[in-house]
């Protein structure tokens, strides 16, 4: 099983909203990560904890917040983002940081 | 910086051909490189993965080269089949740190 899930798979926000989005993995990896993505794009890392310790990605706005509740669950708080925060966000895991990386289906966000 | 680089945007094949992707990367510590598969409004899919300690791994149609001299990997795809018309991502990285993936090539593969 190397199924990561996401949800929810499209959210539409206002620029005053706050949202959350989650992500799920039961396969015992022990590094997950928050990608963005645009369009014609490679994948953008925005976070990644590793064994449950966070490393930041020195240019992602403070409003996104990342949270990791426990080694199999990764939200990602959304607050007073902007329209150009419009993207595919991504969720992945993988079993040690460098190794394969495990994708979900992603969230596609609008933010109005 | 663009530690990885597939220069070409697009690639259209027909089918039954060969389809040759390129990548070259600049970080002479990358020991890990990748292939990842997109299709529209879906997260990339892992497709084949080769290490530094390697120069040719094969799965199935697809097989991947490395050149460490030339900082250069490809993938091959033979037979090409429609259904393998996507955008093909090559990722690199070193044990234990972050992963880069390159701008991505979209292949076409014609009946």
């Amino acid at each position: 099983d190397t199924e990561v899930t996401q949800t929810p798979k499209h959210l539409v926000m206002g620029m005053t909203n706050k949202k959350s989005l989650k992500c799920e993995q039961h396969m015992g990896h022990r590094a997950m990560y928050w990608y963005k993505q645009k369009a014609k794009k490679p994948p953008e890392l925005m976070f990644v904890y590793s064994y449950e310790k966070l490393s930041i990605n020195e240019s992602v706005p403070s409003r996104f917040s990342p949270e990791c509740p426990n080694s199999s669950l990764l939200n990602l708080h959304l607050h007073a983002l902007q329209p150009e925060d419009s993207a595919l966000y991504l969720c992945a895991s993988s079993q040690t940081e460098g190794l394969v990386v495990y994708f979900g289906p992603g969230t596609r966000l609008t933010v109005l | 910086d663009q530690q990885v680089k597939q220069n070409s945007p697009s690639l259209s094949v027909q089918e039954g051909r060969i389809s040759i992707l390129n990548c070259d990367y600049t970080n002479s510590m990358f020991d890990y490189f990748l292939w990842y598969k997109k299709y529209p409004a879906e997260g990339p899919t892992f497709l084949i993965s080769i290490s530094s300690i390697k120069d040719k791994n094969e799965d199935g149609r697809f097989t991947v080269f490395l050149n460490k001299s030339a900082k250069h990997l490809s993938l091959h795809i033979v037979p090409s089949q429609p259904g393998d018309s996507a955008v093909y991502f090559c990722a690199a990285s070193v044990l234990g740190g972050d992963m880069r993936f390159g701008a991505g090539t979209r292949l076409t593969v014609k009946p």
